[in-house]
């Protein structure tokens, strides 16, 4: 079955320290999206892709960066780890070209910036 | 400033009854909707969506009601089971490949 998957599913890291957190999907899909989910604050949208190669910033973009080598994957990087990036972090992806399309979201990686 | 509102941050509902979770967004370019269902420790997964066109779409015990003019949707879950507890975000998009906006998310629980 396709799906899409988030790795490290935990992760523990230190202020300044670079991290980077992995995500997979399988469907095929042009597009996938990086999201933060916080409390009081929902789901803030920080990079997304419209395919290899194409990144575009979001809402939260500061501190982080992502890259499209290939369709499947668009790993997610925190350049310098900040306390203020402890948070849940949500891949998802969604076809192209259709305008109205529904995303698919992974399972989630909760990071904590000591 | 929040393109999409969720003002209510819970909601309580007895089993068996309606729960009615609602929506307002500013921009009147959307025209694609969805409610997405959030269990903990997990990733929210799609429950239903709407496009501008229409005015009520339907699911089995879901339904979404869009009111155009008053920028405003709403879920409808009837009847409400201990399953459904969980938070529920609203989304919405417009056509064109542009990202979904996310609601702040309604916690719903379901008492039995």
């Amino acid at each position: 079955d396709a799906e899409i998957t988030q790795s490290p599913r935990h992760k523990i890291t230190e202020t300044g320290r670079q991290v980077t957190l992995a995500c997979h999907q399988t469907w095929n899909h042009n597009n996938m999206f990086w999201y933060r989910q916080d409390l009081g604050h929902g789901l803030r949208l920080i990079h997304y892709s419209y395919g290899v190669q194409d990144t575009n910033k979001g809402e939260v973009s500061d501190g982080y960066s992502v890259s499209r080598s290939n369709t499947e994957d668009l790993p997610l990087t925190l350049e310098s780890a900040a306390s203020s990036q402890t948070s849940v972090y949500f891949c998802a992806s969604s076809e192209s070209g259709m305008g109205q399309e529904t995303q698919y979201f992974g399972p989630g990686t909760r990071l904590l910036v000591l | 400033d929040q393109q999409v509102k969720q003002n209510s941050p819970s909601l309580s509902v007895q089993e068996g009854r309606i729960s009615i979770l609602n929506c307002d967004y500013t921009n009147s370019m959307f025209d694609y909707f969805l409610w997405y269902k959030k269990y903990p420790a997990e990733g929210p997964t799609f429950l239903i969506s709407i496009s501008s066109i229409k005015d009520k779409n339907e699911d089995g015990r879901f339904t979404v009601f869009l009111n155009k003019s008053a920028k405003h949707l709403s879920l409808h879950i009837v009847p409400s089971q201990p399953g459904d507890s969980a938070v529920y975000f609203c989304a919405a998009s417009n056509s064109g490949n542009t990202p979904l906006v996310f609601g702040k998310g309604t916690r719903l629980s379901v008492i039995a």
